[in-house]
C-alpha cells in the first residue's frame, strides 16, 4: 500500500483480557518495527522484524507480549493478560532495507480498563 | 546502555521565529533519524542524518559523531511545525533504537 496501516486505530478492553494488533507494513518494505509511547513519554523500541525473523525482542517488556510476521509482510502484536499500565499507543513502522529512514504507521491506541 | 538527552524539553516560539533543537547522546552511533510527533500522534520521518548536514525547506539538521550530538533547525517556523521532536539512535543496524525524550514545540500565531 501507499503507506504502513494499522488495525484498529482505537482499542478498548478489560484487563486480563488478550489483544491483538495489526501491522501492515509499506508493500517491499524487509524490516518492520513495534514501538510502544505511553501518554507524555517517548518511543520505547519493542521489536524488529527483519523478513519473518526478529533478530531483536529485547524491548519486549514481559513474556505476556509476543510479535510474529508471516509472508514478510503484515505483522501482529500480541498482548495477554493486559494489564493498566499496557494503556499506550502502540506505532508500526517499516523499511526497505532494515537502515532508516523508517515510515510509521498512525498507531493503535489502546486503552485498558 | 546508550543514553539520548534533548534539549530543550519545551520550546515556545513565535511564528516567525527560528530555533534549535539539540540532541545528545552518550556513544557511538551508526544511524540517526528526526522524527515530528504532530498535535495528532503522527509521527514523521524528518532526516535520516548520522553524520553531515541536510536541509529539507525550512528544516536542516547536522550531525556531528565524533562531538556525540546532532542539531536541528527550524527557521520562519510556523503553527503547523508545533508538536514534539524526538531524535532516534541506533549503535547496530535495525536494532535497538533508543529515543530520546522529545522537544515539545509550541508555535503561536
Amino acid at each position: 500500500g501507499a503507506g504502513v496501516s494499522q488495525s484498529p486505530s482505537n482499542k478498548v478492553t478489560e484487563k486480563g483480557k488478550d489483544v491483538e494488533l495489526r501491522c501492515d507494513p509499506i508493500s517491499g518494505h524487509t524490516a518492520l518495527y513495534w514501538y510502544r509511547q505511553r501518554l507524555g513519554q517517548g518511543l520505547e523500541f519493542l521489536i524488529y522484524f527483519q523478513g519473518n525473523s526478529a533478530p531483536d525482542k529485547s524491548g519486549l517488556p514481559s513474556d505476556r507480549f509476543s510479535a510474529e510476521r508471516t509472508g514478510g509482510s503484515v505483522s501482529t502484536l500480541t498482548i495477554q493478560r493486559t494489564q493498566q499500565e499496557d494503556s499506550a499507543v502502540y506505532l508500526c513502522a517499516s523499511s526497505s532495507t532494515g537502515l532508516l529512514p523508517q515510515h510509521f504507521g498512525d498507531g493503535t491506541r489502546l486503552s485498558i480498563l | 546502555g546508550i543514553q539520548v538527552e534533548q534539549s530543550p524539553p519545551d520550546l515556545i516560539l513565535q511564528e516567525g521565529a527560528n530555533s534549535t533543537l539539540r540532541c545528545n547522546f552518550s556513544d557511538s552511533v551508526n544511524n540517526l533519524q528526526w522524527f515530528h510527533q504532530n498535535p495528532w500522534g503522527q509521527l514523521i520521518n524528518l532526516f535520516y542524518i548520522p553524520s553531515g548536514t541536510k536541509q529539507n525547506g525550512r528544516l536542516s539538521a547536522t550531525t556531528v559523531a565524533t562531538e556525540r550530538y546532532s542539531s536541528l533547525y527550524i527557521s520562519s517556523s510556523q503553527t503547523t511545525d508545533s508538536g514534539v521532536y524526538f531524535c532516534a539512535v541506533e549503535q547496530g543496524y535495525g536494532q535497538n533504537f533508543v529515543f530520546g525524550p522529545g522537544t515539545r514545540l509550541s508555535v503561536l500565531p
